[in-house]
């Protein structure tokens, strides 16, 4: 059983491009968080997904970014016209049941540099 | 003032040594979380706990509900344990997590 996977694991992207991070959750796992971890700073949420539905995405940017976790396929994070303080880590956790009194298990994040 | 403090920030130790990282958070909660991140890599889940406390080989994890409080322990560290640790809270009525900023533990042959 595959843990979380994340890719790609490293992503440079110039200014005004468009970044697409993919999350595939561990078997049987139907619910996926999308978390942000700044240079030098916390890990804060953005997004809470369950099958075709977005749950909670109180922690996402008005604009420019977007979220998505199909029937079929992975979890895609998608950044739109992406700006210098968009370099980050970008994890994904998924966990069998909702986040209270479950683990979650995360992946090995994706390193975004825009340049 | 962050929900979830740690403390200390930054915490060097010689092999062997035992080793302490606390976590204060103001919210009520479900869950406390303690994660591993090791430079450049994923987060590794070491504890989930709700009360009392929990051990995984040399790492033992506690939580006073009361205080609200945690602590993370580490008997005889060795410097494979050289990571960040991080302490995460599920607050109730909330599916996120709420995360401190990180204990980074270096320890010294």
């Amino acid at each position: 059983n595959a843990g979380v996977m994340q890719n790609p694991r490293h992503l440079v992207r110039r200014r005004g491009q468009e970044a697409r991070l993919r999350c595939s959750p561990m078997k049987g796992h139907s619910h996926v968080y999308w978390y942000r971890q700044l240079p030098e700073e916390g890990l804060k949420f953005m997004v809470y997904l369950q099958k075709e539905n977005i749950i909670d995405e109180s922690g996402m940017p008005k604009e420019r970014f977007s979220a998505e976790f199909p029937k079929e396929g992975p979890s895609i994070l998608r950044i739109q016209q992406v700006v210098r303080g968009d370099s980050a880590a970008y994890f994904c956790a998924s966990s069998p049941y909702r986040q209270p009194n479950t683990e979650a298990f995360f992946g090995q994040g994706t390193r975004l540099t825009v340049v | 003032k962050n929900e979830v403090e740690q403390s200390p920030q930054n915490l060097t130790a010689q092999e062997g040594e035992f080793i302490t990282i606390n976590c204060s958070y103001s919210v009520g909660i479900s869950a406390l979380h303690w994660l591993q991140q090791h430079p450049g890599g994923g987060i590794v889940s070491l504890f989930m706990l709700s009360s009392g406390k929990k051990k995984h080989g040399r790492l033992i994890a506690t939580i006073n509900i009361q205080e609200k409080h945690s602590s993370l322990h580490i008997t005889a560290s060795h410097p494979r344990d050289s990571a960040v640790y991080i302490c995460a809270v599920s607050a109730h009525n909330t599916d996120k997590l709420i995360f401190g900023t990180g204990t980074r533990l270096q320890v010294f042959p």
